[in-house]
């Protein structure tokens, strides 16, 4: 079965440095998607990144970027020059494409990690 | 501006009591969604719907009805049926429901409490 494991329930980093938010997931799949989500304490979940399993080089944008080992079936994030807005709880998420069966089109959550971010 | 929209933000229910959450989108998305997130825990999928008058169960549909009769809007009805409703609940919406790369976006978010 499909499964998405957080290993770090909280995190402090200072402001200014780089943190790395631990993802790994359990799929036989060969097609998937992996989306990280920040949700602030308003609740609100806000899409920060999406790397294909079939693409061949890791995603960025911005501050956030994806170190995607396939192999290893992680999908950590990165997030560089921390930021007092940083602090959040952070999901990763897993999609797969609707022809599979069970949960067609739907994203696995995983437990989240809590970042707190140090002045 | 596009996007999502969820109301109330905070919503009482009583015992026996139906309660429905709002969910509208103006971002012309075929699919939309509904959460349900418990403290510690990331999101299960209720109810999906890919487009006007279909939708489908997910793994928690239990005590829960939904209905799309407008492609702008996918109302959540918690029933008397569902015997621990209080949670935060999301919904969300994406352009289509086919392929891996749909990204999904998620409006604010209702807070539901059993009085």
């Amino acid at each position: 079965a499909q499964k998405i494991t957080q290993t770090q329930p909280g995190m402090f980093v200072q402001e200014k440095e780089a943190v790395t938010l631990d993802c790994t997931y359990d799929t036989s799949d060969q097609s998937y998607g992996l989306f990280w989500y920040k949700q602030p304490s308003s609740g609100e979940m806000i899409f920060l990144i999406y790397q294909g399993s079939y693409d061949e080089q890791n995603a960025t944008e911005g501050r956030y970027s994806l170190n995607f080992q396939k192999a290893r079936k992680s999908a950590n994030l990165v997030i560089s020059a921390s930021q007092l807005g940083d602090s959040a709880m952070y999901f990763c998420a897993m999609r797969f494409p609707t022809f599979y069966g069970g949960s067609q089109g739907n994203l696995i959550f995983g437990k989240g990690t809590k970042l707190s971010v140090k002045p | 501006d596009g996007g999502i929209t969820q109301s109330p933000k905070y919503l009482f229910r009583k015992e026996g009591q139906n309660v429905t959450l709002s969910c509208e989108q103006n971002l012309n998305h075929d699919a939309m969604y509904w959460y349900r997130q418990d403290p510690g825990q990331g999101l299960r999928l209720i109810y999906y719907s890919q487009i006007v008058n279909d939708f489908q169960k997910g793994d928690i549909a239990e005590g829960y009805s939904v209905s799309r009769e407008k492609k702008e809007s996918f109302p959540l009805t918690v029933t008397s049926a569902q015997k621990n409703p209080t949670a935060f609940y999301l919904c969300a919406s994406s352009m289509g429901l086919a392929g891996i790369q749909e990204t999904q976006y998620f409006g604010p978010g209702t807070r539901l409490l059993v009085l």
